[in-house]
Formats: structure tokens, sequence, C-alpha cells
């Protein structure tokens, strides 16, 4: 079974702070995904790498960075969380084809 | 520029019927689309998929159709059961940076009435 991993399933922050959400994925999948997830708009990617230390932009990278350095890890960095990031942030991983993607059970941050 | 559109946010249906949930898109190089499932709280579980190549795609209850020349795409469900009760997002895939990433509609809420 392939298995997403997202560190926390709950976080608060304070406005301000720098927050790290990580993502682990077993399945030896070249791509690793970001999105977050907010009611009447879906699902927004913000970030995706297609390899070790490769990143690419999504729809809203703004106020957002993210770390490749190992295959099955993926970190997305709130550099100075605000209070319109709270949301519910989803990690992905997929091999290249486009086929199917598969996703962690999500991290609900809420900053205050 | 929302490239995929699911335009009904909510849907009853009563148990047993057929739910048909429907989603637009307007990027004609898409490869693949996909409909996930997803619970409060949880991550979104992939259904099923079609490719562009294809138009229609079945598993069990679940069954896709395509309509190229609509660009429009529709899950159907038969028979709905209240444990289909869920938001379900249409997703399409593109390459583009060298790679596949994925484009999610809005989603369509669907209650499975008992």
């Amino acid at each position: 079974d392939v298995k997403v991993t997202q560190s926390s399933r709950y976080l608060v922050k304070r406005t301000g702070e720098k927050v790290f959400l990580e993502c682990v994925q077993d399945m030896d999948h070249e791509n690793m995904f970001w999105y977050r997830q907010d009611p009447g708009l879906g699902l927004r990617l913000i970030y995706f790498s297609y390899d070790v230390k490769m990143k690419e932009k999504g729809d809203i990278p703004e106020g957002y960075s993210v770390s490749r350095e190992k295959k099955e890890r993926f970190s997305l960095i709130l550099e100075s969380a605000s209070t319109n990031q709270t949301s519910m942030y989803l990690c992905a991983s997929s091999f290249p084809q486009g086929t199917e993607a598969f996703f962690g059970q999500g991290t609900r941050l809420t900053v205050v | 520029d929302q490239q995929v559109k699911q335009n009904s946010p909510s849907l009853s249906v009563q148990e047993g019927r057929i739910s048909i949930l429907n989603c637009d898109y307007t990027n004609s190089m898409f490869d693949y689309f996909l409909w996930y499932k997803k619970y409060p709280a949880e991550g979104p579980t992939f259904l099923i998929s079609i490719s562009s190549i294809k138009d229609k795609n079945e598993d069990g209850r679940f069954t896709v159709f395509l309509n190229k020349s609509a660009k429009h795409l529709s899950l159907h469900i038969v028979p709905s059961q209240p444990g289909d009760s869920a938001v379900y997002f249409c997703a399409a895939s593109a390459l583009g940076s060298g790679t596949y990433k994925y484009i999610f509609g809005t989603g369509t809420r669907l209650k499975v009435l008992a």
C-alpha cells in the first residue's frame, strides 16, 4: 500500500512564526506536491518537485518555500506565518506519468 | 483562471439512485482526468481516472465519461450509498516544467440520503 505521511494532523502557530510541514512517502515516487484546501476554492497547488533538490512554483507560492533534500521527503516552509495561511495542507506524491497521485492525511494549520 | 470547473457545489441523491457529478475543463492538452473523494479532516483518496484518448472507464459502481468535444467529464455512481457522502474533486493532469502536475476543481459535496 502506498503511504504518504504528514508529520502533524493539527497545528496551531502564532503570527510571524516560521512553520515547517513535513511529508514522507514510501513508494519511491519522483514527484511530490503541496496543496492547500480552502472552502469554495478546492485544492490549489503551492509547490511541486520532480526530483531531489528540484522545485517548481505552483499557482500560489507566495509566502511559502519548499525543500527536498531526499527523494522520500518534501517539506513546506511558511517563512513568517500569517492568519491568511490558516488552511488544510495536503501533500501528495506520484510517478511522473500523471496517472494518479496519492495524498497524505492532511495537516490542519491554524495561525493565530 | 480556473482550468477545471465543478459548477455544482452540492448534490443530494436518494440511496440506491444514480449520482452524477460533473466537471468542465478548458485546456485541451490535459492527458488524464481523475476523480477523488474526500471526507472531512482526511486527505483525498483516488477513485477512478480516464485517459484523454478514451471516452469511458468503469470500476464497479463508478463510471467516468469523457466528452472531449464539449470539454466535459462526469462521474456516475450507481447505486449510491450513504457511505458515498463526501466531497468529490475532479482533477486533470498536464505536462509542464518537466513533469505532470495535477489541477483540481473546487469540489462537489455529495449527500446520499438514506
